[in-house]
């Protein structure tokens, strides 16, 4: 069965650094990969897909995620975060035969003045 | 352009009574519907999902039940509501054939007291 793990529960960064969260896949075949984000009481949205070419993806909001097929991972990236950034960020991974996704566990992001 | 709508956004129900939640989606056509519950603003639990008119799998046994009456309409229902029904739901669609994530509504916070 495909998964996503995301070994950090929280990142905390000042406004102006680089931000990186992190998430490691498991699959059999291909990776779909996807970065969502959640603010506070709200659905999730959709920042960035990883399917095929390119093993850096750029999506919204300045996000960008590396995907690393050696290492199995597919981190997102933000060279300058903000504090509107702060939030909760969930990697996905799709099962392709029942286009069902895989969440991670979440992980909670804080950008400080 | 696509949207998705939950209503209500928020409910308080005592134990013991009926559930109906509806998710609707808008400027698509045959999508594939979700239903996920979310404990504790953390991890994500799928619920339901749908390819079809009322073509439900459920991905977990429990109190609640799923119909999809109409192509773009997604309902979520309890006949006796639990306290540990209370949660934060979201309704996802994706479109039906192509490789892409799913797109969420903003959610419905049910509380059961």
């Amino acid at each position: 069965a495909q998964s996503v793990a995301q070994p950090e529960d929280q990142v905390n960064v000042a406004e102006g650094n680089p931000l990186t969260v992190k998430c490691t896949y498991s699959v059999s075949g291909n990776p779909y990969l996807f970065w969502y984000v959640q603010y506070p009481n709200r659905g999730l949205q959709f920042l960035l897909k990883y399917i095929t070419g390119d093993n850096l993806v750029k999506g919204s909001y300045g996000f960008e995620a590396e995907f690393n097929k050696s290492q199995t991972s597919f981190h997102l990236k933000k060279p300058s975060a903000l504090v509107s950034d702060s939030a909760l960020y969930f990697c996905a991974v799709r099962d392709i035969p029942s286009y069902k996704l895989s969440f991670g566990a979440g992980t909670t992001v804080t950008v400080r003045a | 352009s696509q949207t998705i709508h939950q209503w209500p956004a928020t409910l308080v129900q005592p134990v013991g009574s009926p559930l109906s939640l509806e998710c609707t989606v808008e400027g698509t056509s045959n999508p594939n519907l979700y239903w996920y519950r979310q404990a504790a603003g953390r991890g994500l639990q799928l619920l339901f999902y749908s390819i079809g008119i009322d073509q439900i799998s459920s991905e977990v046994p429990q109190n609640l039940s799923a119909s999809r009456p109409q192509d773009r309409q997604f309902i979520l229902s309890s006949k006796k509501l639990l306290l540990s029904d209370s949660g934060f739901y979201l309704c996802a669609w994706k479109e039906g054939e192509n490789f892409g994530g799913q797109f969420f509504g903003p959610g419905t916070r049910l509380t059961v007291l």
